[in-house]
């Protein structure tokens, strides 16, 4: 069964408090992405990860890391949440070296307060 | 840098009529990759259809189709008889093929409402 999942699906938190938002995958995928959606901006991507301990950060990184232990886990952290990091954010994996589809987990909406 | 942009924010269309949402990008590369994904109303993401930047003929698969046109870098997703459940966002993205890591780079999206 192909499929990313995220925990959790709604979240909330108080500004300055850490926020782990975790991704699972079950396709063996080496490639795992973390985007965050705001409206108008469509997907802005954050971080990438290429495999285990092997990340890059994409257009937005700031206020953001990273942590990929085992293949099919991905994890984005905020350390001192801000409240302009309220959004909804999208995990996904591709097979190979990204010339493939995504697939996208259903997405946490993050509300800082 | 690699750029996409949707310029149509909404458009909205009868059922069974053909809808055409355009998209253009800007790359430095020679080769490259250009998807196009359906965002529904429960927030869902889904891959529909892929282009490859070598490959002259238009991909097509089930009531989706691209129009390719290389020399003006531009995708247009379009939807031919149009059905109620295909309204959604529709996002165009693109992986360049050499440079930019594998960094898949969105358009802001267009919101289609089909109505009877």
């Amino acid at each position: 069964d192909m499929k990313v999942t995220q925990m959790p699906r709604y979240l909330i938190k108080r500004m300055g408090e850490n926020v782990l938002l975790e991704c699972g995958q079950d396709m063996s995928h080496e490639t795992m992405y973390w985007y965050r959606q705001d409206p108008g901006l469509g997907l802005q991507l954050i971080y990438i990860s290429y495999d285990v301990d092997s990340n890059s950060e994409g257009d937005i990184p700031k206020g953001y890391r990273v942590s990929r232990k085992k293949r099919e886990h991905f994890s984005l952290i905020l350390d001192s949440a801000k409240t302009n990091q309220t959004s909804v954010y999208f995990c996904a994996s591709s097979k190979g070296q990204g010339f493939e589809r995504l697939f996208f987990g259903h997405g946490t909406k993050l509300s800082v307060l | 840098a690699q750029k996409v942009t949707q310029t149509q924010t909404s458009i909205s269309v009868m059922e069974k009529t053909t809808v055409t949402m355009d998209c253009v990008y800007e790359t430095q590369d020679s080769s490259y990759f250009l998807f196009w994904y359906k965002q529904t109303a429960s927030g869902e993401i889904v891959f529909l259809i892929r282009q490859d930047s070598y490959k002259k003929e238009n991909a097509t698969v089930g009531h989706y189709s691209l129009n390719f046109q290389k020399p003006k870098s531009s995708i247009g997703l379009i939807i031919t008889a149009t059905q109620i459940e295909d309204s959604a966002v529709y996002f165009c993205a693109m992986r360049e093929g050499t440079s930019s890591g594998q960094k898949l780079v969105f358009g802001q999206g267009t919101i289609l409402k089909v109505y009877l």
